[in-house]
């Protein structure tokens, strides 16, 4: 069956260090990928995604995914967090299929930025 | 603005008091979909809809209905609600069409006693 696994359910990281919350997902057809961040108390806000072209992808706060097509990876990296960051990242697989789609979720995980 | 609202944003029931949760987005979307939220368990899907009179269910569908009328509106229905229907709902709405993304009401908070 098709998944999507973000292996951690935490990641604690001290204010200014960088960060790496993985993302893989089990696919043999094509995908588009997503990241999507829930601030506290808010709905979920697209963050980043992947459809074509270059495999590294930014957002305008700072993070980046590179989509790894081999390791069927697309973790989400930032060289230096803030105490804003702090919030529950979901990574999400549009599966692509003859003449519809299936999205997939992975779990969550909660960036807990420490000062 | 462009904005997918949900109401009411918080409710507190009792079992079997039928409830609906509105869902209604400015943007003309095509797709729209419901989710519960809870601890642990990330986002599961509901229902979902690719167009106008055109529902169906996704993973854990058991318990509530959903109807779209109008291409603006996706209320949620809960006929007989439980109490492990307590949860956190998000409404969620998509251009469709090959643009995939998803766009997010506030969120329902909805407790079941």
């Amino acid at each position: 069956a098709q998944s999507v696994t973000q292996l951690d359910s935490q990641v604690p990281v001290f204010e200014e260090a960088p960060v790496e919350l993985r993302c893989n997902y089990s696919s043999s057809v094509s995908v588009y990928l997503f990241w999507y961040v829930q601030y506290p108390n808010q709905g979920l806000q697209l963050l980043l995604k992947y459809l074509s072209g270059s495999t590294l992808v930014e957002s305008i706060n700072g993070f980046e995914a590179e989509f790894n097509k081999s390791q069927t990876s697309f973790h989400l990296r930032k060289p230096s967090v803030h105490i804003s960051d702090t919030a529950e990242y979901f990574c999400a697989v549009i599966l692509l299929m003859d003449s519809n789609y299936q999205l997939i979720w992975g779990a969550g995980t909660k960036l807990i930025i420490k000062p | 603005e462009a904005q997918v609202t949900q109401n009411p944003r918080y409710l507190i029931t009792v079992t079997g008091k039928k409830l609906t949760v509105t869902c209604s987005q400015n943007m003309n979307h095509e797709y729209m979909s419901w989710y519960r939220q809870d601890p642990g368990l990330g986002l599961r899907q509901i229902y979902y809809s690719m167009n106008v009179e055109v529902t169906d269910k996704g993973d854990v569908p058991e318990g509530y209905k959903v109807s779209r009328k109008e291409k603006r509106n996706f209320p949620l229905i809960l006929e007989s609600p439980s109490p492990n229907q307590t949860s956190l709902y998000f409404c969620a709405s998509s251009p469709g069409q090959g643009a995939y993304e998803q766009y997010f009401g506030p969120g329902t908070r909805l407790t079941v006693t």
